[in-house]
C-alpha cells in the first residue's frame, strides 16, 4: 500500500519486558514522527527524524524509550522494561521534506500496546 | 498544562445540519492549525488547515475559522453526513523556536451524525 504501515497492530506484554514497534513510512517521505495516545488523551509527540539530521528526542518520556531509523526509511521504537503506564496506542507519521514551515503529517493505523 | 483544548468530548447532530467543532489554544506562538479526523482502528487523517495569517479556510463542506485574539478556532461541516461520524482532533504547530514539525493535539471530539 501507499500509506504508512505499522506492526504489530496489537501487542500485549508483561510488565518488565521489552517491546519493539515498527513503522514503514510513505516512500520518499524524509520526515518521520512517533506519537502516542493514552486513554482519553490527545496525541503526545515522542520523537522526530528528518533525513540524516540528529533526531529530536525531546518528547520521549523516559530513558526506557528509544527509537532509530535505519537507512532513512523504516523506524523502530523500543520500550525497555515496560510499565503499565506505557499502555497506549503508538502512532507513526511521515511527511515529505520540510520544504516550508508547515506540514501535514500522514499517520499509520497505530500499534495498541497493553502492558499487563 | 494542555496547550490545545477541545472542551466538548462529544457532539451529536442530525444529517444535513451543521456541525461545529471548537478548539481553544493557550500558546500565542502557535502559527499553524490543523484538523484531523480519526475513525476507529485507523490513524488520524488530515482534513484541513489554516495559517495564522488567515481567518478562514474553506474546502468543500469543511471550513475552519480562526480567531487569533480569542485563541479560538472552529471547524464547520455543512451539510453533515453520517460518514462524517468520527473523532476530530485539533492540532497546532509553530511553538518550538521555529521548529514547526511538532504538532500539539487536543484530546479530540467524537462527532456522531444521525441519519
Amino acid at each position: 500500500g501507499a500509506g504508512v504501515s505499522q506492526s504489530p497492530s496489537n501487542k500485549v506484554t508483561e510488565k518488565g519486558k521489552d517491546v519493539e514497534l515498527r513503522c514503514d513510512p510513505i516512500s520518499g517521505h524524509t520526515a518521520l514522527y512517533w506519537y502516542r495516545q493514552s486513554l482519553g488523551q490527545g496525541l503526545e509527540f515522542l520523537i522526530y527524524f528528518q533525513g540524516n539530521s540528529a533526531p529530536d528526542k525531546s518528547g520521549l518520556p523516559s530513558d526506557r524509550f528509544s527509537a532509530e531509523r535505519t537507512g532513512g526509511s523504516v523506524s523502530t521504537l523500543t520500550i525497555q522494561r515496560t510499565q503499565q503506564e506505557d499502555s497506549a496506542v503508538y502512532l507513526c507519521a511521515s511527511s515529505p521534506a520540510l520544504a516550508s514551515s508547515y506540514n501535514e503529517q500522514f499517520f499509520g493505523p497505530g500499534t495498541r500496546l497493553t502492558v499487563l | 498544562d494542555q496547550q490545545v483544548k477541545q472542551n466538548s468530548p462529544s457532539l451529536s447532530v442530525q444529517e444535513g445540519r451543521i456541525s461545529i467543532l471548537n478548539c481553544d489554544y493557550t500558546n500565542s506562538m502557535f502559527d499553524y492549525f490543523l484538523w484531523y479526523k480519526k475513525y476507529p482502528a485507523e490513524g488520524p487523517t488530515f482534513l484541513i488547515s489554516i495559517s495564522s495569517i488567515k481567518d478562514k479556510n474553506e474546502d468543500g463542506r469543511f471550513t475552519v475559522f480562526l480567531n487569533k485574539s480569542a485563541k479560538h478556532l472552529s471547524l464547520h461541516i455543512v451539510p453533515s453526513q453520517p460518514g462524517d461520524s468520527a473523532v476530530y482532533f485539533c492540532a497546532a504547530s509553530g511553538d518550538s523556536g521555529g521548529s514547526n514539525y511538532k504538532l500539539t493535539f487536543g484530546k479530540g471530539t467524537l462527532l456522531t451524525v444521525n441519519p
